[in-house]
């Protein structure tokens, strides 16, 4: 399996500073027949479901805020937040659907 | 509006065994992969399994092979996940999603508690 490993576990970030949340895979998740990252970022705000936020590790979906962004290739992701707001308070999870099963990080919290 | 709606939740003994559902409206539920997540009280998510549009693949985690199986009615755009010889460490909120790779719409999910 490919084990999904977050930093930090969790975060304080003033409102309107920039948050940065690390995501390293025990292996690879690009693939080589359509050079895509098979990675996603979700956030999770109390008593809620996950909400995708970032798909192939930077594409956003629709209807996202462009305040978040993502980046990295291989085993080595970000989610970046650059500019913090209030509603941006939950947990966030990244995944990879490269391999099966499909594996989450154990979650990273922001606060402000 | 796309709406996964997740029902049969509850209180079981270990050894027990639970059957839920979800109902899936606002797309055409035949179209797409659909996945079960699991997510135990104050944890991270766990994904549990996944099936295509007709049904002929499933994938597992390997703590539910052998006790749960997921199956699907695309005639009542439904899907479901069977969960027999239930555990303890089972004790989660399920959540059903769409997607094969990403999951972009879920359902607010349903409390299955496995307590003797």
């Amino acid at each position: 399996d490919i084990v999904m490993t977050q930093s930090p576990d969790s975060l304080a970030v003033s409102l309107g500073e920039r948050a940065t949340i690390n995501c390293k895979s025990s292996q690879s998740v690009l693939s080589s027949s359509d050079n895509k990252n098979y990675l996603g970022w979700y956030q999770q705000k109390p008593g809620q479901p996950p909400k995708l936020l970032i798909f192939w590790a930077s594409t956003r979906e629709s209807g996202v805020p462009d305040r978040f962004s993502g980046g990295g290739s291989g085993t080595d992701f970000t989610l970046t937040i650059s500019s913090l707001q209030a509603e941006d308070v939950a947990v966030y999870y990244c995944q990879q659907s490269y391999g099966t099963p499909r594996t989450f990080g154990q979650g990273t919290k922001v606060e402000i | 509006e796309v709406q996964l709606v997740e029902s049969g939740g509850g209180l079981v003994q270990p050894g027990g065994s639970l059957r839920l559902s979800c109902a899936v409206s606002g797309l055409t539920f035949s179209s797409y992969w659909m996945t079960w997540v699991r997510q135990a009280p104050g944890k991270g998510l766990e994904w549990v399994g996944n099936m295509n549009q007709d049904g002929s693949e499933k994938y597992y985690v390997d703590s539910v092979k052998g006790r749960f199986t997921i199956s699907r009615d695309n005639a009542k755009n439904s899907l479901y996940l069977q969960m027999n010889n239930l555990r303890v460490e089972d004790t989660a909120v399920y959540y059903c999603a769409r997607g094969h790779y990403d999951f972009n719409y879920w359902g607010q999910g349903t409390l299955v508690t496995v307590s003797s």
